[in-house]
């Protein structure tokens, strides 16, 4: 199975940087997915990686060490809009199934 | 654009009536997903199926019961509703059989409430 730990809440102002970690123990690994959910609809897709390294997309940014057990989402030049849930899920090996993390909740102030 | 939809976005049921949740994606997508997700716990996967007439217990699948009929259609049934059961409810679907590293794309949710 899998555990799946990110902070709970985080809050970061308009126009900065902020990185969101994302911590996961599997008893097998086949990528790491981060999804946006916007308080009251549903989860949006934002990444998916699977090789170590950082991929970057747009303003949105995902790393991903294996050999550490660790991702994180880097969101550049914040926006009010980026207020939002992200939620850090994993697939377990040979599973259909994805195991979220419990969100962090990132507040953007003006 | 894929589009998942379920038939309510707000229901209100009172304890022990049974209560059917629909989902509905248009993609041809071989897995759905019928998900909890309450505050707190984060989301939590009740059941899935990977084709039709095919399903596999989630995580938290006491007092529930899923059935896909057709490819594009996966129902949540509650069988007597519990005010534990009290929740928002999310559909999800993805591509590829018998992998789950392809995305999942989810429906609006639907919030059920059980007075």
């Amino acid at each position: 199975g899998q555990n799946i730990d990110q902070p709970t809440e985080m809050t970061a102002t308009e126009g900065a940087i902020v990185q969101i970690n994302c911590t996961y123990q599997t008893s097998g690994f086949n990528g790491l997915f981060w999804y946006q959910q916007h308080a009251g609809e549903a989860p949006t897709f934002l990444s998916y990686n699977v090789l170590d390294g950082l991929e970057e997309k747009g303003r949105f940014s995902s790393f991903l060490s294996r050999s550490k057990g660790y991702s994180y989402l880097l969101l550049k030049e914040l926006q009010m809009k980026d207020s939002a849930s992200y939620l850090c899920a994993a697939p377990g090996a040979g599973s259909y199934q994805l195991t979220f993390g419990k969100g962090t909740k990132l507040s953007v102030i003006p | 654009d894929v589009k998942v939809t379920q038939s309510s976005r707000y229901l209100v049921k009172r304890t022990g009536e049974k209560v059917f949740l629909e989902c509905v994606q248009d993609m041809d997508h071989e897995n759905m997903f019928w998900y909890r997700q309450d505050p707190g716990l984060g989301l939590r996967l009740i059941y899935f199926s990977y084709d039709v007439k095919m399903k596999e217990k989630g995580d938290i699948p006491e007092g529930y019961s899923v059935s896909r009929e057709k490819k594009e259609r996966f129902s949540l049934i509650l069988e007597s509703a519990s005010t534990n059961q009290t929740s928002m409810y999310l559909c999800a679907s993805s591509l590829l059989s018998r992998l789950s590293t392809d995305t999942q794309y989810f429906g609006p949710g639907t919030r059920l409430t059980v007075l």
